[in-house]
């Protein structure tokens, strides 16, 4: 069965500090991996998606398929990036998403 | 460009009340999907429309029942509250199968059982 893990429920870390979110899955097909980001009083939103290899908001992720892992990463964090991540899996073409149980990170000045 | 809609934004029903979830999409998109947003257990599919026509099972379907009524809306129904249906709800679509270009998600509902 298809699983995401996110071990950390909350991350702390200092404004100006490296963060990074762990992700890691387990499926046996070629995954298709997704970060989504809700912003206090926002609603869900895509961040990154692993197949257009993009920097969002500083942000990046690498897919491992060794590690079957895609943690997310940003070297100087900002105040704005305080927010709930989630990681997610595409399991089939349907379109359906296998999501972990979000980190929320919150940035400290 | 609303994007998705969902209403009501805020409910609380009595354990046994029955009640409709409404979703709305401008974006011409052919999937819905409809989740529950749980603390510390992310989002789990309720149900989802892969097109107008069709629905199908997620995750956690017991106690709900969906309607595609058009493409653009997709309704979620609880017939007999219960306290365990206390949740966040989202809606979402996506343009194509394949989850490329990511979900559109609505600003959710929140709703209590007691």
């Amino acid at each position: 069965a298809q699983r995401v893990t996110q071990p950390e429920k909350l991350l702390s870390v200092f404004k100006g500090a490296p963060v990074e979110l762990k992700c890691n899955y387990s499926y046996s097909g070629s995954p298709e991996l997704f970060w989504y980001v809700q912003y206090s009083r926002q609603r869900l939103q895509l961040l990154l998606r692993h197949i257009s290899r993009e920097s969002i908001k500083g942000f990046t992720a690498d897919l491992n398929k060794g590690e079957t892992s895609f943690h997310l990463k940003k070297p100087f964090a900002q105040e704005e990036d305080s927010a709930m991540y989630y990681c997610a899996l595409s399991v089939d073409s349907w379109g359906k998403l296998q999501f972990g149980a979000g980190t929320q990170v919150v940035v400290t000045p | 460009n609303a994007g998705v809609t969902q209403t009501p934004k805020f409910q609380v029903l009595k354990t046994g009340q029955s009640m409709t979830l409404q979703c709305a999409q401008d974006m011409n998109h052919n999937s819905m999907y409809w989740y529950r947003q749980d603390p510390g257990m992310g989002l789990r599919l309720i149900y989802y429309s892969a097109s107008e026509g069709t629905t199908d099972k997620g995750e956690v379907p017991n106690g709900y029942n969906v309607s595609r009524l058009n493409k653009r809306e997709f309704s979620l129904r609880l017939e007999s509250a219960a306290p365990s249906q206390t949740s966040v709800y989202f809606c979402a679509s996506i343009s194509n199968f394949e989850g490329l270009h990511g979900y559109t998600f609505g600003s959710g509902t929140r709703l209590t059982v007691v």
